[in-house]
């Protein structure tokens, strides 16, 4: 199984500062990566695919990046409805493992 | 719009199965992947499999063969997840998520449904 190994684990920031977000592939994944974002009590909600797409309506200061083993999310100038949890996911191969999730808080 | 509606809460006693519901609307339901996702409380996600509504095929973690039974039924365009000889490590709430034949990324989700495992 390909282990998805995510980081920082939490993060305490404030509104304005830029962040990023880092997953490292036990393997070559070939950019079949999401990001997700999940609030408190909610669903994740997609945000990135194919390691470097924005989903439909995910503002612009979000962005994705990588290749091979290394991907990175980066928020721009974070807004107070940024804060939640985000996990990346690779899709080369089953089981389509999840990194360990970055809690991102204000700081 | 599309919809993952999922059925509600299960309070069930150890050694128990459970059987939860996700309903889907607004797209063609033979069409796409319906995968199921645990979230034990304050944990991460771990992806438990998918079934693929228009032909029956179904593809499992290794984790869950035994444990989890994908199913789904056309005419009422519902997918099904039964979780068998429950144990209190099986209390998590449960999504299900759709994805396209041609991507695996989950584009939408239903709500979760909660699963206590209790006597």
């Amino acid at each position: 199984d390909i282990q998805m190994t995510q980081s920082p684990a939490s993060l305490s920031v404030s509104v304005g500062e830029t962040v990023t977000i880092t997953c490292r592939a036990s393997e070559n994944i070939y950019s079949n990566l999401a990001w997700y974002q999940q609030k408190q009590g909610k669903s994740p909600q997609l945000l990135v695919y194919a390691a470097t797409n924005l989903a439909d309506g995910v503002p612009s200061r979000f962005s994705g990046s990588g290749s091979g083993t290394q991907y990175s999310l980066k928020i721009n100038s974070l807004q107070s409805e940024d804060f939640g949890s985000y996990y990346c996911q690779h899709f080369w191969g089953t089981p389509y493992t999840f990194g360990g999730g970055t809690k991102l808080e204000i700081k | 719009q599309v919809q993952l509606q999922q059925s509600g809460p299960e309070l069930v006693k150890p050694g128990a199965s459970v059987k939860i519901s996700c309903k889907a609307s607004g797209y063609s339901f033979t069409s796409y992947y319906i995968h199921w996702v645990k979230q034990r409380p304050g944990q991460g996600l771990e992806w438990i499999g998918w079934i693929f509504p228009g032909s029956g095929n179904t593809k499992y973690n290794e984790k869950f063969k035994g444990k989890a039974t994908l199913t789904a039924d056309t005419s009422s365009s519902t997918a099904y997840m039964q979780l068998s000889s429950l144990t209190s490590e099986d209390s998590a709430v449960y999504f299900c998520a759709r994805s396209g034949i041609y991507y695996r990324y989950n584009d939408y989700w239903g709500q979760g449904t909660t699963l206590t495992v209790s006597s």
